[in-house]
């Protein structure tokens, strides 16, 4: 049980190239979930998928795509990356929220930079 | 949307001594109330939660206290031992928490041996 795995850890990028963090979880949980950390700042919601085949915004959506084709899998897209999007990348996953236990597991990061 | 407001920014206490971190926010529909520790290049790590429907709960040294009607939510930590120090992050969710968290800015806790 590998609970959320991220890839890569690390990463630079060019302005304007394009690139996709991965995002797996072996805990079968419907709900998955994207957030960006910047200095100084709590965690904000990129986006969120409540099972396979449904996205959502969540607060900081702009320049970044989502798809959810596997219960397992949700893969955040940067389609021209900018300098503002250096940044640490979180993935999370958790149950539905009517079952007990609700934890939101957290995966390690990941550090991108954009230069 | 949801705000979620977290103060102090940053909190230096004696070994042993309390420590409070208060959150406050704006959307009366949200129902869950996690907090999180972050140490220095990790992961968040749920240290403890309160859902809408609970006042209180308690953790060995650490509680959470929730008033609905103020729209705030506090963390208390006692006897506070040098592996406390780290930030700490409030968030609230609407929807129990699987559909994405509002978090606040954070509070950098520091324990004085």
């Amino acid at each position: 049980n590998a609970g959320v795995t991220q890839t890569p850890k690390f990463q630079v990028l060019k302005t304007g190239q394009s690139m996709t963090l991965q995002c797996a979880q072996d805990m079968n949980h419907e709900y998955m979930s994207w957030y960006r950390q910047d200095p100084g700042m709590g965690l904000r919601l990129i986006h969120y998928s409540v099972g396979a085949g449904i996205t959502d915004q969540g607060e900081v959506p702009n320049g970044y795509n989502v798809s959810r084709s596997t219960t397992e899998d949700f893969p955040l897209r940067l389609l021209s990356a900018a300098p503002s999007q250096t940044s640490v990348y979180f993935c999370a996953s958790s149950l539905a929220p009517e079952a007990s236990g609700n934890t939101i597991y957290f995966g390690e990061g990941s550090w991108l930079t954009v230069v | 949307g949801e705000n979620v407001e977290q103060h102090p920014s940053t909190l230096s206490v004696q070994e042993g001594d309390s420590a409070v971190i208060k959150c406050t926010y704006s959307d009366s529909a949200s129902n869950y109330f996690p907090w999180y520790k972050q140490e220095l290049g990790k992961r968040p790590q749920l240290i403890i939660d309160i859902r809408s429907n609970v006042g209180e709960k308690k953790d060995q040294r650490i509680a959470v206290t929730l008033n609905k009607t103020a729209k705030h939510f506090s963390l208390h930590i006692t006897e506070t031992q040098p592996e406390d120090s780290a930030v700490y992050f409030c968030a609230a969710s609407s929807g129990g928490g699987a559909d994405g968290l509002t978090f606040g800015k954070g509070t950098h806790l520091i324990i004085q041996p």
